[in-house]
């Protein structure tokens, strides 16, 4: 039990929708990264907001975007999507910058499948 | 997008018997960290090592910082078959942010 919360755990999507993954950050954690996990690869790092704002991003196109909450909720938004965007999205909630002798914590993810 | 380098891919082992799997990248990192992941789950956090050199352990896990700051290894003893699942190592870089870079994993299964 990590603290983490993802919502929905799966889901499936037609190419060209929008969809909106959310996340639940442990309490008192103002970092919250989301990554990109395809079948059989490692986790991809998407972006990282901080207080609400972003604080770094990935190798990933424009059409994906995020949002986090003052209440440590946060949102991955993905535009127009394509069947390569199917994958396990992954949250992860840590303490801010200058505190890394304390690691985040993943959530259990969400499945998209886009057909 | 960058990955660590993980192999083989699978490994096979016997319950009892020791594994060891290594991780190496082409950049250098301040931090290396191991995760397991089992199915339908996120990652969890094993280890994690923030010196070059630095050899920790966590019960029957032992791992490595390289001194190079280019690899770690992670070693499991004597395996037990809640042991299966898949390994990743990760690097950071400490910056202005704290973006992870994972390797492929490694899926490990024991045998009874």
């Amino acid at each position: 039990e990590t603290g983490v919360t993802q919502s929905p755990t799966h889901l499936i999507k037609t190419r060209g929708q929008q969809v909106t993954l959310r996340c639940s950050s442990q309490s008192g954690h103002n970092t919250v990264s989301w990554y990109q996990q395809a079948l059989g690869q490692g986790p991809q790092f998407i972006f990282q907001y901080y207080r609400e704002e972003k604080n770094g991003r990935g190798n990933f196109p424009p059409r994906f975007s995020g949002l986090q909450f003052p209440n440590y909720s946060s949102e991955l938004n993905v535009n127009a999507l394509e069947l390569d965007d199917s994958a396990l999205y992954l949250c992860a909630s840590s303490f801010g910058p200058g505190r890394e002798d304390t690691e985040a914590f993943f959530g259990q993810g969400t499945r998209l499948t886009v057909v | 997008g960058q990955q660590l380098n993980q192999s083989p891919q699978s490994m096979f082992i016997q319950e009892g018997e020791d594994v060891s799997m290594n991780c190496t990248s082409s950049s250098i990192f301040n931090t290396w960290l191991w995760y397991k992941q089992d199915p339908g789950e996120g990652p969890v956090l094993l280890i994690a090592l923030y010196k070059a050199g630095e050899l920790t352990s966590n019960g029957r896990l032992t791992a490595q910082f390289g001194i190079t700051r280019k690899d770690s290894f992670l070693n499991i003893s004597a395996s037990i078959p809640s042991d299966v699942g898949i390994y990743f190592c990760a690097g950071r870089y400490t910056g202005a942010n704290s973006k992870l870079t994972f390797g492929k994993g490694i899926t490990l299964s024991v045998r009874p």
